[in-house]
This record gives C-alpha cells, sequence and structure tokens, in this order.
C-alpha cells in the first residue's frame, strides 16, 4: 500500500505564476515531511521540511503547507522560474527519523 | 563542505551475479541510508546504518546487505541480482540527533541487470 500519494504524475506552469504540487498521505504516525526536487542524472535536493506541529513552513519562495485532519500537505512555488523544472517528491517521516517514506514525484514543467 | 558521493556511477551486471555499491557521506554525518529507485517511482529505503549497526531496514530481502565503516562511509552490496534489481540506487547521510530528519542525497549508481 502506498502511504504516501502524489496523485499529479505531471504540471505545467507558465514562468511567473504560482506552482503547487500536492501530496496526500496515511500513517498517522508520520509527523514529519519533507519536500526534494530531482534533476534527471543527479540525486534528489532536499528543498523545505516542515513538522506536524506547524501548518505552515516558507523558505524565499518556496512555502509548505500541511493540513493534519486532512493528511494532505502542498508545496507552493511563486512566482514559477523555468530552472524549477524537475520532478518533485514529497517524502514523510517518523518520530524514529530513520527512513523516508517517498510518493511517486510529480514532474513539473515551467514554461517561459 | 564535501557532499556526499557514490561509485560508481553505472554498473552493468548479469544476472546471478553479485555486486557492491559504494558511498561517502557528507563531512559532519554519522548516519547513511540507501534507497532503490525505479523507473517512473518514488525512492524505496532498503536500510539505515549508524554507529556500524543497521537501523531499520524496508521491505527488502537479505540478498541486500550493508556496511557502515568507522569514517561513516558505507557499502551496499546485492547477492545473487534478479532482473528487477535494475534502478537507481542512492545513498543519503544525515546526522542522528532529536529532531533532524532530513537526509541529503548522492547522484546515485545507476545498475542494469541482464
Amino acid at each position: 500500500d502506498q502511504q504516501v500519494k502524489q496523485n499529479s504524475p505531471s504540471l505545467s506552469v507558465q514562468e511567473g505564476r504560482i506552482s503547487i504540487l500536492n501530496c496526500d498521505y496515511t500513517n498517522s504516525m508520520f509527523d514529519y515531511f519533507l519536500w526534494y526536487k530531482k534533476y534527471p542524472a543527479e540525486g534528489p535536493t532536499f528543498l523545505i521540511s516542515i513538522s506536524s506541529i506547524k501548518d505552515k513552513n516558507e523558505d524565499g519562495r518556496f512555502t509548505v503547507f500541511l493540513n493534519k485532519s486532512a493528511k494532505h500537505l502542498s508545496l507552493h512555488i511563486v512566482p514559477s522560474q523555468p530552472g524549477d523544472s524537475a520532478v518533485y517528491f514529497c517524502a514523510a517521516s517518523n518520530n524514529a527519523g530513520n527512513m523516508l517514506t517517498f510518493g511517486g514525484g510529480t514532474r513539473l514543467m515551467v514554461k517561459p | 563542505e564535501t557532499g556526499v558521493t557514490q561509485s560508481p556511477t553505472h554498473l552493468i551486471k548479469t544476472r546471478g551475479q553479485q555486486v557492491t555499491l559504494r558511498c561517502s557521506s557528507q563531512s559532519g554525518h554519522n548516519t547513511v541510508s540507501w534507497y532503490q529507485q525505479a523507473l517512473g517511482q518514488g525512492p524505496q529505503f532498503i536500510f539505515q546504518y549508524y554507529r556500524e549497526e543497521e537501523n531499520g531496514r524496508g521491505n527488502f530481502p537479505p540478498r541486500f546487505s550493508g556496511l557502515q565503516f568507522p569514517n561513516y562511509s558505507s557499502e551496499l552490496n546485492v547477492n545473487a541480482l534478479e532482473l528487477d534489481d535494475s534502478a537507481l540506487y542512492l545513498c543519503a547521510s544525515s546526522l542522528m540527533a532529536s529532531g533532524i530528519h532530513e537526509q541529503y542525497f548522492g547522484p546515485g549508481t545507476r545498475l542494469t541487470v541482464t
């Protein structure tokens, strides 16, 4: 069973507009959530994270929102840039912190 | 600050053979995790090593084994290779400390089993 799901395999956005990437999870034991970006032929790069005690975390153009009751998180990128074009993975961790459970990824394409 | 490095970059093996993949952790980190990423999927946790001991394991058979060395570098060994083992193998390093969940990934080793 997939405990972390990203239901949109791809997303296309115009440069300068907002990109919203979504992620749903089923395991109530998850208490920390992370977003990674992956370019071809590179490993995933850590972007931003959020603890379950918060509902929002912001870092520059990137904001992550967490809705615990809905078991849903989203990553907002504003404004989107062509260099943001990549595959984005959400991941979840429990308080043991030893393993990350990843979603299947969303391919973001930002058009100039 | 040196990031996570992995070797080799690519590898082609035949079914039934054995393979060893290597990883050097980021400076200041004491924990190494290994993930398998099949084409079109997210990374799947294989296991984690901390203080040279396995510290958690995902749903992978015993023919997947590992080591961590005193300098925190690590090896992933896979015996009796199967065609389905073809994937990108990612190593991630982190600091084992309360409240820290972030893991930092290397570029991966692409394994092809024929």
